[in-house]
């Protein structure tokens, strides 16, 4: 089975200053990892993907996230915060092995005070 | 592109009643998956679709619950009868490739929050 740990429910950070929102996955075979934001009553909107190749992606809105097979991390980044990021974010796995099934995290919330 | 578009976006019933939530995917995506969301489980995949073939239900909680994809353009939800704990925010997600194909990415509604008193 895969799974996915977002170990910290939620995270303040001021405005400007750089932010992490932490993801550590499980997964047989090579994983295929995903960031994903939510607002408030809105669906979720895809940030970013890992596939192969380079281990930082950037993505949406000036985030990025850097893949870390040996601790088996896929951290998302921004480094300077807005306002406008508070929302809920989602990091989510996938794998051949699994069916191709996209497993989410349970969510962070992210909280910028201005 | 208007999107993924679910309808209702909200629905109130009670207890034993019939309950159907459709989605109109995104033209040309020919992957359509429904997830629930909760705070006690947070978000889970009931059902996929390829090509309006029904893939892998494992996640479809019991038989109360079945969902149809009768069109590339149309599919529904339906839970039957409802019951309290039914009560969740249900997205439905388009794709336009496998998840780990070149895309993986999912498109998301903006749910269907269901309430069952």
């Amino acid at each position: 089975a895969q799974s996915v740990a977002q170990p910290e429910d939620q995270v303040n950070v001021a405005e400007g200053n750089p932010l992490t929102v932490k993801c550590t996955y499980s997964v047989s075979g090579n994983p295929y990892l995903f960031w994903y934001v939510q607002y408030p009553n809105r669906g979720l909107q895809f940030l970013l993907k890992y596939i192969t190749g380079d281990n930082l992606v950037k993505g949406s809105y000036g985030f990025e996230a850097e893949f870390n097979k040996s601790q088996t991390s896929f951290h998302l980044k921004k480094p300077s915060a807005l306002v406008s990021d508070s929302a809920l974010y989602f990091c989510a796995v996938s794998s051949m092995e699994y069916g191709n099934k996209l497993v989410f995290g349970a969510g962070t919330i992210l909280r910028v005070k201005s | 592109d208007a999107g993924v578009i679910q309808s209702p976006r909200h629905e109130v019933t009670e207890m034993g009643q019939e309950v159907t939530l459709r989605c109109k995917p995104i033209s040309g995506h020919d992957y359509l998956f429904w997830y629930r969301q909760t705070m006690m489980r947070g978000l889970e995949l009931l059902i996929y679709f390829n090509n309006n073939v029904p893939i892998d239900d494992s996640g479809m909680p019991e038989d109360r619950f079945s969902a149809k994809m009768p069109n590339a353009s149309f599919s529904t939800l339906k839970i039957q009868p409802s019951e309290p704990r039914d009560s969740a925010v249900y997205f439905c997600a388009s794709s336009g490739s496998p998840l780990a194909g070149p895309t993986g990415e999912l498109f998301f509604g903006e749910g269907s929050r269901l309430t069952v008193l």
